[in-house]
């Protein structure tokens, strides 16, 4: 079975960068067709999409984060991180990463961790 | 970009029940998932694809399309169904999300 989690500190101060790591069991970083991502949702708010990383280390961003954004593949660890950097308040959420299928028809994100808070506060 | 309009935001129901949620595309697409989201879980893919059952899903649970509408149905509503539902097209690059429906006990 396939699992994701998170980690990292559940406090972050204003301005520093906020850090998670999702280490994946069942399944290779390394492996195609599969690649990575990271959500987040703000308290009381929709789901955001973050970014995505690939095995290679390529990544893509949401345009209204990617001046502060990370993601890196650690494939000797089996596992994957977001950096975001400059964090407030508005960055307070639930962060989730999930594995990404995209194949012919479809792309789906069919497994996720669990999801860890993040608050933003001095 | 596609953007995808979820509706109801919330609905009570009881066991038995069958519950629809809807979710219109701004333009024509399969590219539709549904997702069954609890506090503190993780987020279960149910539907890709606009129809197709994930792997391991109850068969009560299916999609439809129709144009632009999306249907999530759960035909038999479950205990363990009561929980928030969103759906997510993945036509672009970044995917987004509907403002999700609540499912709770009538």
């Amino acid at each position: 079975q396939v699992r994701l989690q998170e980690s990292g500190p559940g406090l972050v101060k204003p301005s520093e960068t906020l850090s998670l790591t999702c280490s994946v069991s069942g399944a290779s970083v390394s492996t195609s067709p599969f690649y990575w991502s990271w959500f987040r949702q703000p308290p009381g708010k929709g789901l955001e999409c973050i970014g995505y990383v690939y095995s290679d280390g390529s990544a893509n961003y949401n345009p209204s984060l990617k001046s502060r954004v990370t993601m890196s593949v650690d494939t000797s660890k089996n596992r994957f991180s977001l950096k975001l950097a400059s964090a407030t308040a508005a960055d307070t959420a639930v962060y989730y990463c999930a594995r990404v299928f995209s194949g012919p028809g479809q792309r789906k994100f069919d497994f996720w961790g669990q999801g860890m808070l993040v608050t933003v506060s001095s | 970009d596609i953007q995808v309009t979820q509706s109801p935001s919330s609905l009570s129901a009881s066991v038995g029940d069958r519950v629809n949620i809807t979710c219109r595309a701004s333009q024509s697409t399969i590219f539709v998932n549904w997702y069954q989201v609890k506090p503190g879980k993780a987020p279960k893919l149910l539907i890709y694809s606009a129809s197709n059952l994930q792997s391991g899903v109850p068969s009560r649970f299916s999609g439809t399309r129709s144009g632009t509408d999306l249907t999530l149905t759960i035909s038999d509503l479950q205990p363990e169904d009561f929980a928030t539902y969103y759906c997510q097209q993945t036509s672009t690059l970044l995917p987004t999300f509907g403002q999700g429906t609540k499912v709770d006990v009538k």
